[in-house]
């Protein structure tokens, strides 16, 4: 069975540094994309970043990139997502899921995360 | 302000159906496959449709997908309040750097 655990929620002040795990098992960490999404508070899901374990093959959204850093440990099949100096907007839910893709241009999100409530406030 | 536009609610009463469209353009549902995502606050986003028209094994065959040129749509069948959620399309946007977009959303609210 296909688990991505998420790391607990965190509470920060602007300008700190955040980095929040997802724990993936049950599959070959290696042989699929991983991702992360984003919903604000009253908001909808915002795709952020999908990562290839395998290679490395990163991706972002226009609206994250330089924002925040996706990256990934092979060896404790566990994926990341980092801030290096916090603001109050990026208040949210931040879901890590598991991208299958049959074939570009068919892929889809199959497996989440039970999302990590990340609160920036001074 | 995603590139995905969904109805922002819709309703009914139990036993009905409900449809909900997602309107793209060329270079994300024209060009690609569409997938259907149930969010219930809380918890995480469930997968009910990939490829267009797939449901992924337990989901039962109330919930349809179908897509038309840069349009996609959601059907639920037999509606029953456990269906009461946030429902999101999502599809590739090759104007995006080959990334993902997901729909505006829309509340289905069982009557």
């Amino acid at each position: 069975e296909v688990q991505l655990a998420q790391s607990g929620a965190e509470v920060k002040k602007p300008g700190e540094s955040l980095k929040i795990s997802c724990k993936a098992s049950g599959y070959k960490f290696t042989s699929y994309f991983i991702g992360w999404v984003r919903q604000m508070p009253g908001r909808g899901l915002e795709w952020v970043a999908i990562m290839y374990p395998g290679d490395s093959d990163t991706r972002y959204s226009p609206s994250f990139q330089g924002q925040v850093t996706i990256s990934a440990d092979k060896s404790i099949t566990t994926a990341y997502l980092q801030w290096s100096s916090l603001k109050a907007s990026d208040t949210a839910l931040y879901y890590c899921a598991r991208l299958v893709v049959p074939e570009p241009g068919r892929d889809y999100f199959d497996s989440w995360g039970q999302g990590t409530l990340v609160t920036v406030s001074s | 302000q995603s590139v995905l536009t969904q109805p922002p609610s819709v309703s009914a009463a139990p036993g009905q159906k409900v449809t909900i469209s997602c309107s793209g353009s060329s270079s994300n549902i024209g060009d690609n496959s569409v997938s259907w995502y149930q969010h219930l606050p809380g918890t995480a986003p469930k997968l009910l449709i990939y490829d267009n028209t797939e449901r992924p094994s337990g989901i039962p065959d109330r919930f349809s997908g179908s897509k038309s040129g840069t349009s996609a749509t959601l059907g639920i069948t037999g509606l029953q309040s456990g269906d009461e959620a946030d429902y999101y399309c999502a599809t590739r946007d090759s104007s995006l750097s080959a990334g993902f977009v997901f729909g505006t959303g829309t509340k289905v609210t069982v009557l």
